[in-house]
């Protein structure tokens, strides 16, 4: 079962703007990650936010988290046309270090 | 480092054949991951190892896919007999304590 679901499904934006996904998840987490996908190839490991953290930042991507909501955000500023992807939260689950993610915010970054 | 190693990117089987897919991991990463991608189902876990060991192998849909790791550099999927319903990205991901994933290109695997 998915732990964790994205929101929107699908995203639109001109290049320049900013995007901003969201993530709900169900049960108790010790860290929360970010992934990116373009098409046709594999996931890529973004950014990892802990659960004594409120907000990270990586270049031009900005997570936050709010445990007591259960959920997490993705912002990328001044977005670009190579930000087109897929992006997936992803929390361990079930014990050990296993990942369930989620289902997934499909961005287009238009010129 | 090359990251993770998946082959063949692609494969087109006849439904009943066997596939055998394969995975190299990452130097020194003590967790390797199986996961399939589907349109209708998104990224599954089916089955993943620490130190070479199989830990969780619940997301294995049936007897007819099974996994192995014989050492720390290889590790293979297999599916007999393969279904059309088995069509899918498959991806293997290996990751190093405390830090993420480093995935793979990942298998696609059309069965008909």
């Amino acid at each position: 079962s998915q732990q964790g679901e994205e929101d929107p499904q699908a995203l639109s934006i001109q290049e320049g703007e900013n995007a901003t996904m969201n993530c709900s998840y169900k049960t108790s987490i010790n860290n929360l990650q970010w992934y990116r996908q373009n098409s046709g190839r594999g996931l890529v490991h973004l950014i990892l936010i802990r659960s004594n953290e409120r907000e990270k930042h990586s270049g031009r991507l900005r997570v936050t988290l709010d445990t007591s909501k259960k959920s997490s955000s993705l912002l990328i500023t001044a977005s670009r046309a190579a930000d087109t992807a897929s992006y997936f939260c992803a929390t361990p689950g079930g014990g050990g270090n296993k990942l369930t993610f989620g289902t997934g915010t499909q961005l287009k970054v238009e010129l | 480092d090359a990251g993770v190693i998946q082959s063949p990117r692609h494969e087109v089987t006849e439904m009943g054949q066997e596939v055998t897919l394969r995975c190299k991991p990452i130097s020194g990463h003590n967790s390797l991951f199986w996961y399939r991608q589907t349109m209708m189902r998104g990224l599954e876990l089916l089955i993943y190892f620490n130190n070479n060991v199989p830990i969780d192998d619940s997301g294995m849909p049936e007897d007819r896919f099974s996994a192995k790791m014989p050492n720390a550099s290889f590790s293979t999927l297999k599916i007999q007999p393969s279904e059309p319903r088995d069509s899918a990205v498959y991806f293997c991901a290996s990751m190093d304590r405390g830090y993420g994933y480093t995935f793979g290109s990942g298998t696609r695997l059309t069965v008909v």
